[in-house]
């Protein structure tokens, strides 16, 4: 069964100070691998797809990358805005047209 | 374009009573799915539409019923409301069964 874990569950910074997300996941063949932001009161917010291991895509203070096992998201000099929740997921079934989701991993930036 | 939007946006309900939630694109996308976010759950899929006149269940379907018959709408329905239904529920839109796109949700309480 596939499985995705995100760590951790929370994470409070004071404005830039740079962490790293992450997201491990266990799936019988890997077929990309998304990065979403979640607002409070709103839906997700599609950020990144990842399709192999030693790829990394850029967003403003975004950069998410992949390995065979998991998949890392830094935030760099975060500012408040950033302040989110931030949930992986990959994409589940025999056909692959379904996605499994992380639990998330709530960011709070302190100016 | 409005993208993917839910009506309504909040509702209370009785045990027992029944209601339909409303899920509109208009990016002419193929796949169409309803989830529910719950504290410490994280995104679960109830059921999905991989096309017009379709419907699969996911990992919760119990309680629920879902219909399709225009491809731009993916109706959610609850034939008798319980409160393990009080939720919130999202639903999100995909061209190939990946990049999913996700609506504002609907908050729904059960009392």
């Amino acid at each position: 069964e596939d499985q995705v874990t995100q760590s951790p569950e929370a994470l409070r910074l004071q404005e830039g100070e740079s962490s790293s997300l992450n997201c491990s996941y266990t799936v019988s063949g890997l077929r990309g691998l998304f990065w979403y932001r979640q607002d409070p009161g709103k839906g997700p917010e599609f950020l990144f797809t990842l399709y192999s291991a030693g790829e990394e895509k850029e967003k403003e203070r975004l950069k998410a990358t992949l390995t065979k096992k998991e998949s890392f998201l830094h935030i760099t000099a975060p500012k408040p805005e950033d302040s989110a929740t931030y949930l992986c997921a990959v994409p589940a079934g025999a056909a692959g047209n379904k996605l499994t989701f992380g639990g998330g991993t709530r960011v709070l930036v302190k100016p | 374009n409005a993208g993917v939007t839910q009506t309504p946006k909040f509702r209370v309900l009785k045990t027992g009573q029944s209601m339909t939630l409303l899920c509109a694109q208009d990016m002419n996308h193929e796949y169409m799915y309803w989830y529910r976010q719950d504290p410490g759950m994280g995104l679960r899929l109830i059921h999905y539409s991989v096309g017009e006149g379709t419907t699969a269940k996911g990992e919760v379907p119990d309680g629920y019923n879902v219909s399709r018959l225009k491809k731009q709408n993916f109706l959610l329905g609850l034939e008798s409301a319980a409160p393990s239904q009080t939720s919130v529920y999202f639903c999100a839109s995909s061209q190939t069964g990946d990049t999913q796109y996700f609506g504002p949700g609907t908050r729904l309480t059960v009392l």
